[in-house]
């Protein structure tokens, strides 16, 4: 297993555009994570998943933003209208049960978000 | 809700020096605590971790934390720090309870070790 794969690496999009980002977490991991993370702050819990269940919700997450998780497997993260204030690196992670082992949370390198 | 403070956003040191880097939690019931560290062009590693036990908590590459419940603490340290060490640290916390409760992450202290 090759750890958690997000795509793109980057991208960039014009303001009102709609993206969609796409995590492939540790096969046999039954928890998945989006948070973002901004220049000088540290990572936001936006959601996440067990197994194709999406348990929580943050208030970061608008109703432009929706995550999905189809058979419990990769998730996609689609945001629409971008907005200026959505550039941000989006970081996917995953874990078996509760994160609570020896290697926690395993996170990818994330994607990098600009909107112009 | 759980929150972190990491005072530090950015601690220079001198390659073979001690450091540490502070991390203060903020919580109305028990907490897990966890250092992660980011490697320039790598994802988020687990250092280390406290859910229960000794206070003093280790890691194999020579860092150590102790969580300090009076003093809501848990301030990671190393005795004698190498240029490898050169990255992002961050502090993280979440309830024991089961069910929803992810972790949250402070804004990170950017580790500089100078040769």
């Amino acid at each position: 297993d090759t750890g958690v794969s997000q795509n793109p690496r980057h991208k960039i999009t014009k303001r009102g555009q709609n993206v969609t980002f796409r995590c492939d977490p540790i096969s046999e991991h039954n928890r998945l994570y989006w948070y973002r993370q901004t220049l000088g702050q540290g990572p936001e819990f936006l959601t996440y998943f067990q197994n194709e269940a999406q348990l929580e919700k943050s208030r970061l997450l608008s109703d432009r933003f929706s995550a999905e998780r189809p058979k419990g497997s990769f998730s996609t993260l689609e945001i629409q209208r971008t907005e200026q204030g959505d550039s941000a690196m989006y970081l996917c992670a995953s874990s078996s049960g509760e994160g609570l082992g020896p290697y926690g949370y395993t996170f990818g390198s994330g994607t990098r978000l600009t909107v112009v | 809700a759980q929150s972190v403070t990491q005072l530090d956003s950015q601690v220079p040191v001198f390659e073979e020096a001690p450091v540490e880097l502070r991390c203060n939690y903020s919580s109305s019931v028990s907490v897990y605590l966890f250092w992660y560290v980011q490697y320039p062009n790598q994802g988020l590693q687990l250092l280390l971790k406290y859910l229960s036990g000794s206070t003093l908590v280790e890691s194999i590459n020579g860092f150590e934390a102790e969580f300090n419940k009076s003093q809501t603490s848990f301030h990671l340290r190393k005795p004698s720090v190498h240029i490898s060490d050169t990255a992002e640290y961050f502090c993280a916390v979440r309830t024991p309870y089961s069910g929803n409760t992810p972790l949250v992450f402070g804004k990170g202290t950017r580790l500089s070790v100078i040769a």
